[in-house]
């Protein structure tokens, strides 16, 4: 199985920072990753799908990179409303393995 | 609009079995894989099975197989999930998503059915 790692686990920023979450897959998955935001009590959301298409609807100041097994979420100013814990997946092969999630606090 | 809702969750004792189920509407629903993922409550997201269009599996996660069968009936747009011999570790909030296309991204969730496996 591929195993999938996020740093960091947790942050806090203040509104307006700019802020990167990375992901590392254990083998090359080419570009099949996706980023989710949860909030509370609620279901998680596709943010940024295959490495760095933004989902309809998304805000434009969340962006996502990368290729072969390192990839990063950015957000380029960060709003009280993207506090939320963010996870990345991969999609290359199943079973389609998550990370281990980023908690994001605003300060 | 797309919507995914489950239903079957429960209380169940270890070793025993839940069928959940999942009713999409919204979309054409054999155009789509579908997948279950869960979620032990405060903690991460676990990827459980999914299923393409035709009814073929996408296997399942660890220390599933054998014991999760995922499956659906176009017919009635619904997405199913056959739990048996339940463990206290698989007592989680289950969501059925809709894959979004051949890449496996999932764009669409429930809000979740939730399984608790306890004596």
């Amino acid at each position: 199985d591929i195993q999938m790692t996020q740093s960091p686990s947790s942050l806090s920023a203040s509104v307006g920072d700019r802020v990167t979450i990375t992901c590392r897959a254990s083998q090359t998955i080419n570009k099949y990753l996706n980023w989710y935001q949860q909030k509370p009590g609620k279901a998680p959301k596709l943010l940024i799908y295959v490495a760095s298409n933004l989902q309809s609807g998304v805000p434009s100041r969340f962006s996502g990179s990368g290729s072969g097994t390192d990839f990063t979420l950015t957000i380029s100013s960060l709003q009280p409303e993207d506090s939320a814990t963010y996870f990345c997946q991969q999609s290359y092969s199943p079973p389609r393995t998550f990370g281990g999630g980023t908690k994001v606090e605003i300060k | 609009e797309v919507q995914l809702v489950e239903s079957g969750g429960g209380v169940v004792r270890p070793g025993g079995s839940l069928r959940l189920s999942c009713a999409a509407s919204g979309f054409t629903f054999d155009d789509y894989g579908m997948s279950w993922v869960r979620q032990v409550p405060g903690k991460g997201l676990e990827w459980v099975s999914g299923i393409n269009g035709n009814g073929g599996t996408l296997g399942y996660g660890d220390s599933l197989q054998g014991r999760f069968t995922v499956s659906r009936d176009n017919a009635k747009n619904s997405l199913f999930l056959q739990m048996n011999s339940l463990r206290a570790e698989d007592t989680a909030l289950y969501y059925c998503a809709r894959d979004g296309g051949f890449s496996g991204y999932l764009d669409y969730w429930g809000q979740g059915t939730l399984v608790t496996v306890s004596s």
